[in-house]
């Protein structure tokens, strides 16, 4: 069975930094390509990043683009988010999503961690 | 990267059919086959239920299906069904390699 379980969020100042982890299972993480997509409250979807199975290929939301950096470990099969210069506007539930019968959705989701940004 | 344009909220009768629209442009609805429909209930991370325009999951209800004509993408829910009431969401791979999604529609089962 396919599980994502995200950690690392939390309450941060604006300009601070904080760090997601996505621990996955139930699948050859290294072969799946990866992202983080981010809901703020009562708001809808918002794809955040992208990552190619071996970490090449990288794509970011223009919204964080020059401020978050996805990273991946294969060998630790953990997706990464650094969350730099953290705006009130970045306060989310962050998931991370894995593609399925296609590479082009999202078929697999974890539960989701909430970064809260408030002075 | 402008988001999909979705109607707020739906609504139907059980057993009813309602079809949600997903409205994009030629950079990505209308130039990939590469739509795909999410349902959310309160508090729950978004379910896959259509990809690639019109393809089911396994294990999702053949009473979801969709569709696409040009730039618009639907989502047609048939027989109504208490559980079906939640948000859903279309989202389209884009030209910039980037994906974007709609603003989200509320459905409501009278």
């Amino acid at each position: 069975e396919v599980q994502l379980v995200e950690s690392g969020g939390g309450l941060v100042q604006p300009g601070g930094s904080l760090r997601l982890s996505c621990a996955a299972s139930g699948f050859t993480f290294s072969s799946y390509e990866m992202n983080w997509v981010r809901q703020a409250p009562g708001k809808g979807l918002e794809w955040v990043s992208y990552i190619s199975s071996g970490g090449s290929t990288i794509y970011y939301a223009d919204s964080v683009k020059g401020r978050f950096t996805i990273s991946r470990d294969n060998a630790k099969n953990s997706l990464y988010l650094q969350m730099n210069s953290l705006r009130v506007e970045d306060t989310a539930v962050y998931y991370c999503a894995a593609p399925g019968d296609s590479w082009y959705s999202f078929d697999y989701w974890g539960q989701g961690t909430l970064v809260t940004v408030s002075s | 990267q402008s988001a999909l344009t979705q109607p707020a909220s739906v609504s139907g009768s059980p057993g009813q059919s309602i079809t949600i629209s997903c409205t994009g442009t030629s950079s990505d609805v209308g130039g990939y086959n590469y739509v795909s429909w999410y349902q959310q209930h309160p508090g729950r991370a978004p379910k896959l239920m259509i990809y690639d325009v019109s393809k089911r999951p396994s294990g999702v209800s053949n009473r979801f299906s969709g569709s696409k004509s040009g730039n618009t993408a639907s989502l047609t829910i048939s027989g109504l069904q208490a559980e079906d009431e939640a948000d859903y969401y279309c989202s389209s791979y884009t030209s910039s390699s980037t994906w974007v999604f709609g603003g989200g529609t509320k459905l409501t089962v009278l």
